[in-house]
């Protein structure tokens, strides 16, 4: 198995629903972050997490919430889809200083 | 402000030939370094760091990369491309000490690679 798991690999779903990426990680590492990536503009910071109860905004994160239900799990939600939202998106763990990340192997999504 | 900047966003080499993606980063502190890659469809992965020491690091698949202070660029390197080497390159910047480890990451350079 897979040290980061995203689920699903590809959605597409309509303008204005309801959506959720789900992460999850065997790595063991109290740190976790969503990146959207976007040609021509790399990764950007969505959300990120130190432990369970920190919960951290990133550079991007309106139209974004986010969940750490456990050390091991941190789902990102779309309130409201907008074709805009239409990315790559990458959870990845990290046990900090100078060891940089794990990357699940990302979620692609399209919103119609 | 902080940032990274991948000067190439596309670059074609031929099979064999030697290879260099250029990075610079704008930082308070000398911070940590590392590229990663991503092959179509997959997330990506680590190909090497720099966070102290020996400037010229080593990675895996071949690659190397060399920290210039003075420059403040730390440029991946191949001596001889493979085929299976065509993918996107990304060079990320990070903290130097604790915290929450957020990485910065720059656009990106894909890399062709003709037979």
């Amino acid at each position: 198995d897979a040290d980061v798991t995203q689920t699903p690999r590809n959605r597409i779903t309509k303008t204005g629903k309801r959506i959720m990426l789900e992460c999850s990680q065997t790595k063991g590492h109290d740190r976790m972050y969503w990146y959207r990536q976007d040609p021509g503009l790399g990764l950007r910071l969505i959300y990120y997490s130190f432990d369970v109860k920190d919960i951290n905004k990133g550079e991007i994160s309106d139209g974004y919430s986010v969940s750490r239900q456990a050390q091991a799990k941190f789902s990102l939600s779309l309130e409201s889809a907008i074709p805009n939202q239409t990315a790559l998106y990458f959870c990845a763990t990290s046990e900090g200083g100078p060891y940089g990340y794990t990357f699940g192997s990302g979620t692609r999504l399209t919103v119609v | 402000a902080q940032s990274v900047t991948q000067p190439d966003i596309h670059i074609t080499v031929s099979e064999g030939a030697s290879l260099e993606l250029r990075c610079n980063y704008s930082y308070g502190a000398t911070p940590y370094l590392f590229w990663y890659v991503q092959s179509p469809g997959q997330g990506l992965q680590l190909l090497l760091k720099y966070f102290s020491g020996d400037t010229l690091v080593q990675g895996i698949k071949g690659f190397e990369a060399e920290f210039k202070r003075s420059q403040s660029s730390f440029n991946l390197r191949k001596p001889s491309v493979h085929w299976s080497d065509a993918a996107e390159y990304f060079c990320a910047v990070g903290p130097p000490r604790g915290g929450y480890n957020k990485l910065i990451f720059g656009a990106g350079t894909r890399l062709a690679v003709h037979p």
